[in-house]
This record gives C-alpha cells, structure tokens and sequence, in this order.
C-alpha cells in the first residue's frame, strides 16, 4: 500500500534547529519531496531527493533519507518565525503521475 | 505567484446546489490536477489529467466531476454535495518527463469549500 506518515505538530525556539521526519511505505519511490505551506497559499516545493541518494543539502536545509527503515527527515538550522508553516512529505510512485502526501506537520516556531 | 490560479477562493454552498471550481496554469505544462486538504489528514489524490486525458480517478464518488478542455485549463464540477466533502481544493500542474521535475508540483492558493 501506499502511505506516508508524518507527525502533525512540531514547535521549537527561533534559532534552534528544526527536524521533521517521515515515514513511506513504497520502496518504488523515485523522488521524495518537502513541500512547505504557509497560510492561506497552496503548496511550494521546498527541496527534493532522489531515492538512491542519502542526504542533500541546502542553505539552512538538509534532508537526509534511509532507504532500509523508509525514513525521510528535513532539517532546518537557525530555524525563524518566518519557517513558521505545515510542510508536507511527499513520494512520487512508478514513475506516473502519482505523488503520494503525508498529513504535514505543523511548524510553529516561538521567538 | 505560482502560476497556478485558481478560483473562487471560497465558495459555500447548499447540499443541492450545482457548483464548478476553475483552475488555470499559465505553465505550459502538460499535466493538471485536483487534490483535496481536509484537517489532520493527508493530501488526497482526487484526479490526473496528462494532455487533457484522464489518468487517474482515485476512486472519488461521482458528485465530482472533472473537465479537462485543454492542458491550461481544469474545471471541478460539483452537484449534491455532503457536509464531509467540506475541505480545502488544490489544484496542481506539472511537466511529466523532466526527471525531478517530473513529477514537481505548481499548486493554486486553493478554494476554502464550505458545504451546509
């Protein structure tokens, strides 16, 4: 089956780091997605990761994949009021037109 | 901006009323689709159109019904709605054959649809 799993809230200090993690369930998945989404907008693509790399980095972001345990997480360092939004994991299944979207996970960051 | 436009922002209707949400992407992208946002759950796949075929119907009831007249455009037409179908609509679009960006979503702001 097809399944992502998030946690749905997450609150951390500005300045801190940030981590929010996921689980799949496909292991066909050819990309994995963070999309962000702030209030009131649809979702932004935030970084992505090809299934045969283990981490990528970028600016305040690292995403960091483990293919065995199907665990995907997002960190974000020096994390700002403005990080402040719900970010989706996502899967791309087989290739087609099938992303697959966690629940997200709500981030609010306290100053 | 996003490139993706969708209207209305927010829409409240009947359980009988008759309905439509519009979709635009001004992408040239080939491939469009709908997905729903209720709270707490995960982002529902609903439909794919790729060059204004349909790709994918995620098993929704038939009180929605999607058009598709050219790869710019993506109506949802709505009819005999319940108090559940109540949720945030995305509609997204994409350029399939791009490797990462194959499968990279340009979301609308959505429409807020409210049923009584």
């Amino acid at each position: 089956g097809e399944d992502v799993e998030q946690s749905l809230f997450l609150s951390v200090r500005e300045g801190d780091s940030s981590v929010i993690n996921c689980t799949y369930t496909d292991s066909s998945s050819t990309y994995l997605y963070w999309y962000k989404q702030e209030p009131g907008a649809g979702l932004q693509l935030l970084t992505y990761i090809f299934s045969n790399m283990d981490m990528k980095r970028d600016q305040r972001l690292t995403v960091l994949l483990n293919k065995k345990d199907k665990h995907l997480s997002l960190r974000i360092a020096d994390t700002q009021t403005g990080d402040s939004a719900i970010y989706f994991c996502a899967e791309s299944i087989g290739g087609g037109f099938k992303t697959i979207f966690g629940a997200g996970t709500r981030l609010f960051v306290k100053a | 901006e996003t490139g993706v436009t969708q209207t209305p922002r927010h829409l409240v209707m009947g359980m009988t009323n008759k309905k439509s949400l519009k979709c635009e992407q001004h992408l040239g992208h080939n491939a469009m689709y709908w997905y729903k946002q209720s709270a707490k759950k995960p982002l529902e796949l609903m439909f794919v159109y790729n060059f204004k075929e349909q790709t994918e119907n995620n098993s929704v009831p038939s009180r929605f019904s999607p058009e598709c007249p050219n790869s710019s455009h993506l109506f949802l037409h709505l009819h005999t709605l319940q108090p559940e179908d109540s949720a945030l609509y995305l509609c997204a679009s994409s350029h399939p054959g791009q490797g990462a960006s194959n499968e990279k979503l340009f979301f609308g702001s959505g429409t807020q649809l409210s049923v009584l």
